[in-house]
């Protein structure tokens, strides 16, 4: 099944605690993306990446990284998470951008 | 920037009743359009897409046209069922822009029986 899967789908973590939220998708797509969405804001783009080791920010990377070392990852990295990154986030894949995404299931996240 | 406006919600029906969700949207270039839906407690899904002017998408009852003279993708089902409660995104993504998807602030749909 054509699927995008991230780990975990609940996580409670406590400020300044590094972590990584997993992305991976089995359809060999170039475009991968991560979003975070709030209440009242939408969603928003955090970092995008268009291919393997070409990754760019988004509209609001600050507090996070990315990487993209194999086709099919795209870890979302939380150096040193703060309350204000609590949030439901999304990856996304796309075989052409334009062509609409595949999208996880989520990861709520709470920074206490 | 690129932007896109939906009409304000929540949004109930009485089930059989007609949906009309308006969105409106602000880009260079001809963008491609989209509905997207989130169920509760799920990720979001495709519903339908357009890729350029007077195309219409459609799925599972839902239908929308690319009015590119009203800057519009007004999302639209004849019929609703309670199963189709959940929370609609309008967004686009515009050509030369990272790929990235924009998006409305979505509109909850409530059908009750």
């Amino acid at each position: 099944e054509a699927q995008v899967t991230q780990n975990p789908r609940y996580l409670i973590t406590v400020t300044g605690k590094k972590l990584t939220v997993t992305c991976s998708q089995n359809m060999n797509h170039e475009y991968m993306s991560w979003y975070r969405q709030d209440p009242g804001l939408g969603l928003r783009q955090i970092y995008y990446s268009m291919n393997v080791e070409v990754t760019d920010k988004g509209d609001v990377p600050e507090g996070y990284k990315v990487s993209r070392k194999e086709k099919r990852n795209f870890p979302l990295i939380l150096e040193s998470p703060s309350p204000n990154q609590t949030s439901l986030y999304f990856c996304a894949s796309s075989y052409g951008g334009r062509d609409g995404y595949t999208f996880g299931s989520g990861t709520r996240l709470t920074v206490v | 920037g690129d932007s896109v406006t939906q009409m304000e919600g929540p949004v109930t029906l009485s089930e059989e009743a007609f949906l009309t969700i308006n969105c409106t949207y602000t880009a260079t270039g001809y963008p491609s359009l989209f509905w997207y839906v989130q169920y509760p407690g799920e990720g979001l899904q495709l519903l339908l897409k357009a890729t350029k002017a007077d195309d219409k998408g459609s799925n599972k009852g839902f239908e929308a046209t690319y009015r590119k003279e009203t800057t519009s993708f007004h999302l639209e089902k004849g019929s609703v069922q309670v199963s189709d409660s959940a929370v609609y995104f309008c967004a686009l993504s515009a050509p030369g822009a990272n790929s990235k998807l924009t998006f409305g602030k979505g509109i909850t749909l409530s059908v009750r029986p």
